[in-house]
């Protein structure tokens, strides 16, 4: 079974749906992360959680929020889905270290179509 | 804004030549670095991490890591058509930057 989870890893939505991505892992990582990748402007870091209270805003966290349901999920919510959020949304995880270590797992990827 | 610029190719290698990738980053305060290599339609996948100046070698993989001049690379030798995707270069401690990726092409 693989490590890091993804659902869904399509989806064709509409402009004003709301829309949860959902992340799960079996890594036993405390850290997850929340990505969108779009064409020429590789990943971008939306959201990031160490553990289950703390929640940190990434580059583009506007438009978007998150939950950290447990240790292993971490969901990414769109409360009023626009056209321009349309992208590859990747979830990721790592483990807590010392230092700054932050090798990053990566989990399938959802792509989200909005229309 | 901490940015991470890599040339977006597409790099084009012949079979067995060695692949040179490379990466400048903003942030002076950076520690961390990761070179993430990404199929087509694939997520990305981790290959190196460095962390200190000099070189890293694993298998045919080489990093490098120039904190002076904010400059890292990858090398690849023995280039394969296995070898052949999108390779990122990410940069950060907690608020991870990555580059847009530059695409290895390697010809039979």
């Amino acid at each position: 079974d693989a490590d890091v989870t993804q659902t869904p890893r399509n989806r064709i939505t509409k402009t004003g749906k709301r829309i949860m991505l959902e992340c799960s892992q079996t890594k036993g990582h405390d850290r997850m992360y929340w990505y969108r990748q779009d064409p020429g402007l590789g990943l971008r870091l939306i959201y990031y959680s160490f553990d289950v209270k703390d929640i940190n805003k990434g580059e583009i966290s506007d438009g978007y929020s998150v939950s950290r349901q447990a240790q292993a999920k971490f969901s990414l919510s769109l409360e009023s889905a626009i056209p321009n959020q349309t992208a590859l949304y990747f979830c990721a995880t790592s483990a807590l270290g010392t230092g700054d270590y932050n090798e990053q797992f990566f989990g399938p990827g959802t792509r989200l179509t909005v229309l | 804004q901490k940015e991470v610029e890599q040339n977006s190719g597409p790099l084009s290698v012949p079979e067995g030549a060695i692949a040179s990738l490379n990466c400048t980053y903003s942030d002076r305060g950076s520690q961390s670095f990761f070179w993430y290599r990404q199929y087509s339609g694939k997520s990305p996948e981790l290959i190196m991490s460095i962390y200190s100046n000099g070189d890293k070698e694993d298998g045919r993989f080489t990093a490098q890591l120039n904190k002076a001049s904010q400059y890292v690379s990858l090398l690849i030798r023995d280039s394969q058509p296995s070898d052949s995707a999108t390779y990122l270069c990410a940069v950060g401690n907690n608020d991870m930057r990555f580059g847009a990726g530059t695409r290895l092409t390697v010809k039979p």
